[in-house]
């Protein structure tokens, strides 16, 4: 079975672009979060969405936001990016709590 | 505010020896909490978690203790392996707090024959 998928892998975006991040969940996993990890820091959680609705959200600017599609795949967009959004950007889906959480390999993206 | 903490970055075990990896929180609602092993270019891979109402589980190799009174839980891998190479995350969370896990920030383990 495939585990979570991430797209793309790298990314390379210069400051005040926006940029768009994929994920798509284990099969039937209805829930998805998208965390931030920052060289040197532990993953940071950002969003947490389930049954397409969001469920939590991390002290993270408005800059940042998600949405779940029927499928249960993600995105996540991030608008004027800052140097500062240079990270790892980790998709996890589970069944719906905190047992079994699966981390995608994420997205690294470089903001110039 | 910094609610799990892993102060040591780095350890570094022999071979065959027992590697203890420490972290401790601040928040007392945590009641679940999980270690995840992370390699370079990969994903966090789960690896073993407890609930607050234990204070032991076991598998394998891997052996997590948690102590609620000192908000202080490890991890240990006993006979460590080569293998085993790799930044390890202490993460914790809420009942009902689906997915969202607040992590520490990592101790690199370093296993030399």
């Amino acid at each position: 079975d495939a585990g979570v998928t991430q797209s793309p892998t790298h990314l390379i975006k210069t400051r005040g672009q926006q940029v768009t991040l994929r994920c798509s969940p284990i099969s039937g996993h209805k829930s998805v979060s998208w965390y931030q990890q920052v060289l040197g820091q532990g993953p940071q959680f950002i969003f947490q969405y389930y049954e397409k609705e969001e469920r939590g959200r991390g002290n993270f600017p408005d800059r940042f936001s998600a949405r779940q599609f029927p499928n249960y795949s993600s995105e996540l967009n991030v608008n004027a990016l800052l140097l500062g959004d240079s990270a790892l950007y980790l998709c996890a889906s589970s069944l719906g709590g905190t047992k079994g959480v699966y981390f995608g390999a994420g997205t690294r993206l470089s903001v110039l | 505010d910094q609610q799990v903490k892993q102060n040591s970055p780095s350890l570094s075990v022999q071979e065959g020896r027992i590697s203890i990896l420490n972290c401790d929180y601040t928040n007392s609602m945590f009641d679940y909490f999980l270690w995840y092993k992370k390699y370079p270019a990969e994903g966090p891979t789960f690896l073993i978690s407890i609930s607050s109402i234990k204070d032991k589980n076991e598998d394998g190799r891997f052996t997590v203790f948690l102590n609620k009174s000192a908000k202080h839980l490890s991890l240990h891998i006993v006979p460590s392996q080569p293998g085993d190479s790799a930044v390890y995350f202490c993460a914790a969370s809420f009942s009902g707090g689906y997915n969202k896990l607040i992590f520490g920030a990592g101790t690199r383990l370093a296993v030399h024959p």
